[in-house]
Parts: structure tokens; sequence; C-alpha cells
């Protein structure tokens, strides 16, 4: 079965630190990763999608595959009280007809003002 | 925001009744699913449709059914309530080859 495991939280940084989340995935085929944050009460919100190694950055975020390890991350910078959220690692298998996602049980940041 | 609603966006229901949840997006994306997300559990996909009337199981698919008459429109129904079935349910649209899902604002249903 395919998993994606997320470390659950909560994960607390001070405002204006980088916040790093992790996630890790067991379908070695895995194309497509995404993060969604979701806050309390509402749904969850694409911020991240990242399909080679490296890293790629958008903002004060970024996102960083290794497919070798079968790890994404997401580094979080100049960390804002408004960050607080659950973060939820995704991925896609990739391939015909696999438009489906796995998710991971999500992380929850807080960010201390 | 993608243009995604969901209806009702609360309800309460007894067991034993069957329950219609609505999305409808105005993306004219090809593929929609459905989602319950319970604490613990995380966001679990029950079924999804790749098209008008082409649908297929999730991985908690038990009790409930879809079907897809046009392509704006995909609907859940719980075909006899259960407890077990409170949730909160999502639904998700994609129209990328590699995957990207936008979510919808969610159905909270509790089922007495």
């Amino acid at each position: 079965q395919k998993e994606v495991e997320q470390n659950s939280g909560p994960l607390s940084v001070p405002e204006g630190a980088i916040a790093s989340l992790n996630c890790t995935y067991s379908d070695r085929v895995s194309q497509s990763f995404f993060w969604y944050r979701q806050y309390s009460g509402k749904s969850p919100e694409l911020i991240m999608s990242i399909y080679s190694n490296g890293d790629k950055e958008d903002g004060r975020f970024t996102a960083q595959l290794n497919k070798a390890s079968q790890y994404v991350s997401l580094l979080i910078r100049d960390s804002q009280p408004s960050d607080s959220a659950t973060y939820l690692c995704a991925v896609n298998p990739g391939g015909a007809g696999s438009y489906q996602l796995t998710f991971g049980k999500g992380t929850k940041l807080s960010v201390i003002p | 925001d993608a243009g995604i609603t969901q209806s009702p966006r609360h309800k309460v229901t007894e067991t034993g009744t069957p329950v219609t949840l609505r999305c409808h997006q105005t993306e004219n994306h090809r593929y929609m699913y459905w989602y319950r997300q319970d604490p613990g559990h995380g966001l679990r996909l029950i079924h999804y449709s790749y098209g008008v009337k082409d649908t297929d199981k999730g991985e908690v698919s038990d009790g409930y059914s879809v079907s897809r008459s046009k392509t704006e429109d995909f609907l859940l129904t719980l075909e006899s309530a259960t407890s077990s079935q409170t949730s909160v349910y999502f639904c998700a649209i994609s129209e990328s080859d590699r995957g990207e899902q936008f979510f919808g604002p969610g159905t909270r249903l509790t089922v007495l």
C-alpha cells in the first residue's frame, strides 16, 4: 500500500524563524509531489508543486525533493503567525491514469509571535 | 480560487437515511474527486471521476455511490447513512496530467 508519512507535530517555531516540514513516501515510482496548507475548519489549499529533484522556490516557500531518498520537504522562511496551519504532503504516482493523490496525515505548525 | 462549490455546507441526518452531497465546478476540469477527512486518518479518497459517466472507487468506497451526468457536477450519495460516516467531505477537481488538485469548501456531515 502506498504510504506518505509526516511528523504530526505540533511543530512550534518563533516568528521570523525557518520552519522545516518533512515527508517521506513509499512508492519509488512517484512522479509528482505537492504541499497543501489547511487552516482549521477550512479546505486544503495548494501552495507548492514539485516534479524533479532539487529545490523549487516560491516567495517564502521552498520545496525540496530527493527521489533517491524518497523524501520531500517544505521550508518556510521568515515564518509568520499567519503560517500557523496544518501542512499536508501529497504524492501522485504518475503514469497512465494516475490522477489520484495519496495524502499524509499532516504536520501542525504553530508560529509563536 | 478555483470555481468549486459544495452543497449543502452542513447537514445533520439520522442513521439509515439516504444523503446526497453535490459538488459543482465552473472550471470545466475533467477529473473530480470525493474525499473524507477524519481526525487521525487524514484525507481519504472515496470515489473519483475521470469523465462524464466514468467513475471509479477509491480507498474507502463502501457505503457510498457517485454519479456524474455532466462535466460540472459530481454527486456523492450515502445510501443508508451510518454514524461512522460522520465526517467532513471535500470535493476536488483536477485537469493537469501532473495531478494538481483543487479543493472545494467542504461539507460537514453529522449522522446521529
